[in-house]
């Protein structure tokens, strides 16, 4: 067991770029989750995924963003046209679900990306 | 929608002794679970304790503990006989159990602990 992993760990762009970045969560994990945590704030959800569907986005993920988990392993998470706005730090977390109404589900983070937008 | 409250921005302690960290919340359900993460700097965040509200007992592990006021809605962390390699971000974060929801984690905004010898 790896653990989680992201890449890449940073991520410069120009305002207007789009980025992608990748998660790679723990083999056999069947949710994966993305949040968003900018300086000095608490990791904020953005959207969740139980293998290859995405069951919720929250109202932060704008139609800029989009997420996909293919095959249910590795997840992507693109920003089109970034905006300054979208620097943070980009953190994926994946679980097991089990048990009634998730039981005791724990969500493994990985490193994060920090992306700066210029 | 559910909220965490942190109120301690930055909090200290000496190596040895015991610190307790804040944290209150915010919910209608009577079904959830409470969590404190540790983040230590440039390094992932990882899980330091969980509470299941249906518990009465206060969960435990090694040198950490936490004091759960259910009807306070209060879960504050103590970390005991503290070491250095306890400095870090500590987010407490509430996980609802309600059908039909994600298992998603609500944070609040953090404690840094600083661990001086």
């Amino acid at each position: 067991d790896t653990g989680v992993s992201q890449d890449p760990r940073h991520k410069i762009t120009k305002r207007g770029q789009n980025v992608t970045f990748r998660c790679d969560p723990i083999s056999e994990h069947n949710r994966l989750y993305w949040y968003r945590q900018t300086l000095g704030q608490g990791p904020e959800f953005l959207t969740y995924f139980q293998n290859e569907a995405q069951l919720e986005k929250s109202r932060l993920l704008s139609d800029r963003f989009s997420a996909e988990r293919p095959k249910g392993s590795f997840s992507t998470l693109e920003i089109q046209r970034t905006e300054q706005g979208d620097s943070a730090m980009y953190l994926c977390a994946s679980s097991s679900a089990g048990g009634l109404l998730g039981g005791r589900e724990t969500q493994y983070f990985g490193p994060g990306t920090r992306l700066l937008v210029l | 929608a559910q909220t965490v409250t942190q109120s301690q921005p930055e909090m200290s302690v000496q190596e040895a002794e015991t610190v307790t960290l804040s944290c209150t919340y915010d919910t209608s359900e009577s079904d959830y679970y409470l969590f404190w993460y540790k983040q230590p700097p440039s390094r992932q965040m990882i899980l330091v304790i969980r509470q299941e509200a249906y518990k009465q007992q206060n969960a435990t592990e090694n040198r950490f503990s936490v004091n759960f006021q259910k009807a306070a809605k209060s879960f504050s962390l103590k970390i005991s006989d503290s070491q250095l390699g306890d400095a870090a971000m500590y987010f407490c974060a509430y996980r609802s159990l309600t059908t039909g929801t994600a298992s998603k984690l609500t944070f609040g905004t953090g404690t840094r602990l600083q661990v001086t010898l």
